[in-house]
């Protein structure tokens, strides 16, 4: 079953803008994780981040989780037109080592 | 860094024919294995969580009779559609759990696009 929603939905933005994605999860987590997805591709681990840590960056990601909110984001910085895909989170329940449970996605669109 | 190759990466098929796909981990054994199913524009649905030498644990609604999940070794597991309809044409991508970064992180096949005539 899918826990998490994200917004927005869609994205467009222009190259070089910023991109923040959110996404609201309902139970308890163990961490919470970001893949990407490229049109009719598998997915790609992007960050991860444990319940205890409430930021964590890579490269031009930061990711950031409200466990009080049970929200998480994840900011592109200094988008590039390759960055265009479905981004999703996905959550580890807290007691599971190992299920994953997507959000609904939000597709990111970065115009050149 | 660790790959999982998945095969075929589109197959068409009459109605009533079964169809296998292959999940491999090529560079890491995967002990867990699992099975989600996309359809356009939507997030992943878990279909199936296979584990090398047992049973496959499957997701409430997903008939088991119909989507044949065997985890023979440590890096291939298969979900076989039997008797494919129109309505099974979806998009279907397997991962493998490995230990990253202090915890589970999967890894993602490319996927499978089955088109059910």
């Amino acid at each position: 079953s899918q826990q998490g929603e994200e917004d927005p939905q869609a994205l467009s933005i222009q190259e070089g803008e910023n991109a923040t994605m959110n996404c609201s999860y309902k139970t308890s987590i163990n961490n919470l994780q970001w893949y990407r997805q490229n049109s009719g591709r598998g997915l790609v681990h992007l960050i991860l981040i444990r319940s205890n840590e409430r930021e964590k960056h890579s490269g031009r990601l930061r990711v950031t989780l409200d466990t009080s909110k049970k929200s998480s984001s994840l900011l592109i910085t200094a988008s590039r037109a390759a960055d265009t895909a479905s981004y999703f989170c996905a959550t580890v329940p807290s007691g599971s080592a190992r299920q994953l449970t997507f959000g609904s996605g939000t597709q990111l669109t970065v115009l050149p | 860094g660790a790959v999982v190759s998945q095969h075929p990466s589109w197959v068409i098929c009459k109605s009533g024919t079964s169809v296998k796909i292959e999940c491999r981990s090529l560079d890491f054994q995967a002990t867990t294995m699992f099975w989600y199913r996309q359809f356009p524009k939507q997030s992943l649905m878990l279909m199936a969580t296979s584990n090398e030498g047992s049973k496959a644990t499957y997701e409430q609604g997903v008939e088991k009779d119909k989507f044949l999940i065997n985890h023979a070794s440590l890096t291939l597991s298969t979900l076989t559609v039997t008797s494919a309809h129109p309505e099974d044409s979806s998009f279907y991508i397997c991962s493998a759990s490995r230990w990253g970064a202090g915890a589970n992180v999967l890894t993602f096949g490319a996927g499978s696009r089955l088109t059910v005539l």
